[in-house]
């Protein structure tokens, strides 16, 4: 079965300033991975996702994503954070072929400060 | 298009009591899954519907069960209430289910057990 990890709970960081948030999984085999948004009282919105093809990612808002098989790792990024990043990050991973059971990570809470 | 839709938004039970909530996915989906969100857990996924056919279900005990109707509308019931069962209830819905898709959240039902 797959898993995901989200080692960082909460992330505060200057508007302005870069964000990386991390994301780890579990999977035997090639995965697809996606990284969702929420804001508050909202349902979640896909911002990117990653399938196959190309390990660099580019989603919705100005983010990225890079695929790394080596180190299990999909991270989120973006250069330049704005107020309105203020939300709650998910990183999933679902079963590459199978139907739909995403397995998602516990989320990171971001915060922006001016 | 409209998007995901759920009803009610907000419910106030007291334990032993039973719930039924509702989804509406995009028009033209036939895949609905739902998921359960909980500060500290994230995102625990409890079944997931296609065609009326519960084919996936996550670990929740039989006290929360599903269905899916022909114009792809699904409901889940939660019966016997426990004061941990207080959580956000989403629903999510795609074309196919398949694990590569996007799937379209809706804002989710607040409910609060007592």
């Amino acid at each position: 079965a797959q898993s995901v990890t989200q080692p960082d709970i909460h992330i505060t960081v200057s508007e302005g300033a870069s964000l990386e948030l991390r994301c780890n999984y579990s999977y035997g085999a090639t995965p697809y991975l996606f990284w969702y948004v929420q804001s508050p009282g909202q349902g979640l919105q896909l911002l990117l996702k990653y399938f196959s093809g190309d390990t660099l990612v580019q989603g919705i808002k100005g983010f990225e994503a890079e695929f790394k098989r080596s180190q299990s790792s999909f991270n989120l990024r973006k250069p330049s954070v704005h107020w309105s990043d203020a939300a709650e990050y998910f990183c999933a991973v679902g079963a590459s072929g199978g139907y739909q059971k995403v397995t998602f990570g516990i989320g990171t809470k971001l915060q922006v400060i001016p | 298009k409209a998007g995901v839709t759920q009803t009610p938004r907000y419910l106030i039970k007291t334990r032993g009591q039973q719930v039924t909530l509702s989804c509406s996915p995009i028009s033209g989906h036939r895949s609905v899954s739902w998921y359960q969100q909980t500060p500290g857990q994230g995102l625990q996924f409890l079944f997931e519907y296609f065609s009326e056919t519960q084919r996936n279900k996550g670990n929740f005990p039989g006290r929360f069960s599903g269905r899916q109707f022909s114009n792809s509308r699904s409901e889940m019931n939660v019966s016997t209430l426990e004061l941990g069962d207080s959580a956000l209830y989403l629903c999510a819905s795609s074309l196919a289910g398949a694990s590569v898709e996007t799937q379209y959240f809706g804002p989710g039902t607040r409910l609060l057990v007592l």
